[in-house]
């Protein structure tokens, strides 16, 4: 149990739905993560948040879409993906995103885009 | 950021110590090594790292070459759940860093009873 879970597991989602991922994190930290990892290739950092504050944004297509609504949660909403966004979605914690690269991830969500 | 080279995949036997090399040649003074590892159907589990000195915690022992061009991820005693993959990482920690951490192929470790 690393402090930061993640729901659902598990998403099948068709290309015209919309979904949201969930985040929450139980160790007090004040930055959060997004990342993407495709099959076969390595992480991919997404977003980043630093006291609730989008601090990168790593040239992600609008039909991803963040929100930290406070510091323990972290959404990301999604709509009219494509097939090519499968992948697992990691969130991620840290005590301070600019110096202290000890993250904590939660177990992903597995999301098939059909 | 540097670029680390790591071999694809290692066996190991169960209770025997695993040494996981890591190369990182054009590591610059100002750049830690870290180590994570994900094991399957789980995210990334956070290691240890280190600038220059070695480093030990409760689950492994990071050995850095005096020149800092490689480095030595050390599991002392190996068990069945080490299994994963085993990611070497170099970054810097500067203040306009926001964890970026560029997780490459990493080492898929097999630990064999």
């Amino acid at each position: 149990e690393t402090g930061v879970t993640q729901t659902p597991r598990h998403l099948v989602m068709g290309m015209t739905n919309k979904k949201s991922l969930k985040c929450e994190q139980h160790l007090g930290h004040n930055a959060m993560y997004w990342y993407k990892q495709s099959a076969k290739k390595p992480l991919e950092l997404m977003f980043v948040y630093s006291l609730e504050e989008r601090v990168e944004n790593n040239s992600v297509p609008s039909r991803f879409s963040p929100e930290c609504p406070n510091s323990s949660h972290l959404f990301l909403h999604l709509h009219t993906l494509q097939p090519e966004d499968s992948a697992l979605y990691l969130c991620a914690s840290s005590q301070d995103s600019r110096i202290n690269e000890k993250l904590f991830f939660g177990s992903g969500t597995q999301l098939s885009v059909l | 950021d540097a670029k680390t080279t790591q071999p694809t995949s290692m066996d190991c036997a169960e209770g025997r110590a695993a040494n996981l090399p890591c190369n990182h040649s054009t590591i610059s003074g100002n750049e830690y090594v870290y180590w994570y590892r994900q094991i399957h159907s789980q995210g990334p589990q956070y290691i240890i790292h280190g600038l220059k000195n070695n480093e030990t915690n409760e689950m492994a022992s990071l050995i850095i070459t005096e020149d800092r061009k490689s480095s030595t991820l050390i599991l002392p005693h190996a068990t069945l759940r080490d299994t994963a993959v085993y990611y070497c990482i170099v970054r810097p920690l500067t203040t306009d860093s926001w964890g970026k951490l560029q997780f490459g192929a990493g080492t898929q470790v097999v630990v064999t009873p």
